[in-house]
């Protein structure tokens, strides 16, 4: 049972826009940021979005990240099917379930 | 560029302890703080601990407390990850990574090591 929630699966056709929903609570997205990360079949995570909204240098702007009171989104636009992967949302938690935790994972579909 | 290689697979029983090794490169070692996040197969991401490279404080995960040590070697830029008393639900592949400076979250990680716990 993760801290945060993400919706287990997510699909998009190649040029669409598709979004991530992660949601928490007070102690976690509501009061610190939130990070996304993205996991290729068979390789380490990668950073992807960090401190709600920015991207590390080499992530294409089709990447976006926001948040909203103890929600989260991870936006993808122009879906391509190298994006088929698996994201994960994390954030600092100030409760005793921290100091990090991550939802359990959205596995995205390019159709 | 900067770079995290861990050591390889390791197959333990039960009971058991396991360590496995970060070996960082291409930055200053002393200036980052390394966390341990583990992977169940199949599973989402699970995040362990944390070690400062600088002076070897460290923050464990509550579930883990009294089983995982974390250490360092800052001779040779090195992190370790020890679990005592193995069990088969920590089998998983465990990662290193480096925590970036102002909150920039977990912006390089290992490879990944796989530890399989069977009898």
């Amino acid at each position: 049972q993760s801290v945060l929630t993400q919706p287990p699966s997510a699909s998009g056709t190649p040029g669409q826009r598709v979004t991530i929903s992660c949601s928490g609570s007070s102690s976690n997205i509501g009061s610190n940021y939130v990070y996304w990360y993205q996991q290729l079949p068979g390789t380490a995570p990668k950073l992807l979005i960090y401190r709600n909204n920015q991207r590390p240098s080499g992530v294409p702007d089709r990447f976006s990240g926001s948040k909203s009171g103890t929600s989260a989104s991870l936006a993808i636009s122009g879906l391509r099917s190298e994006d088929e992967a698996d994201y994960y949302c994390a954030a600092w938690d100030d409760s005793l379930s921290g100091p990090w935790v991550f939802g359990g994972g959205t596995k995205l579909t390019v159709l | 560029q900067v770079q995290l290689v861990q050591s390889g697979a390791e197959v333990k029983k039960p009971g058991a302890s396991v360590k496995v090794s970060c070996k960082a490169s291409g930055y200053t070692f002393t200036s980052y703080g390394i966390s341990w996040v583990r992977q169940a197969p199949g599973q989402g991401l699970e995040w362990m601990g944390w070690i400062s490279a600088y002076n070897g404080n460290t923050n464990y995960a509550q579930k883990l407390q009294g089983r995982v040590t974390m250490t360092t070697d800052t001779s040779t830029s090195t992190a370790y990850m020890e679990l005592r008393s193995l069990r088969s639900d920590d089998t998983a592949v465990y990662y290193c990574a480096r925590e970036g400076a102002a909150a920039r979250g977990f912006d390089y990680w290992g490879q990944g090591t796989l530890v399989t716990v069977s009898s």
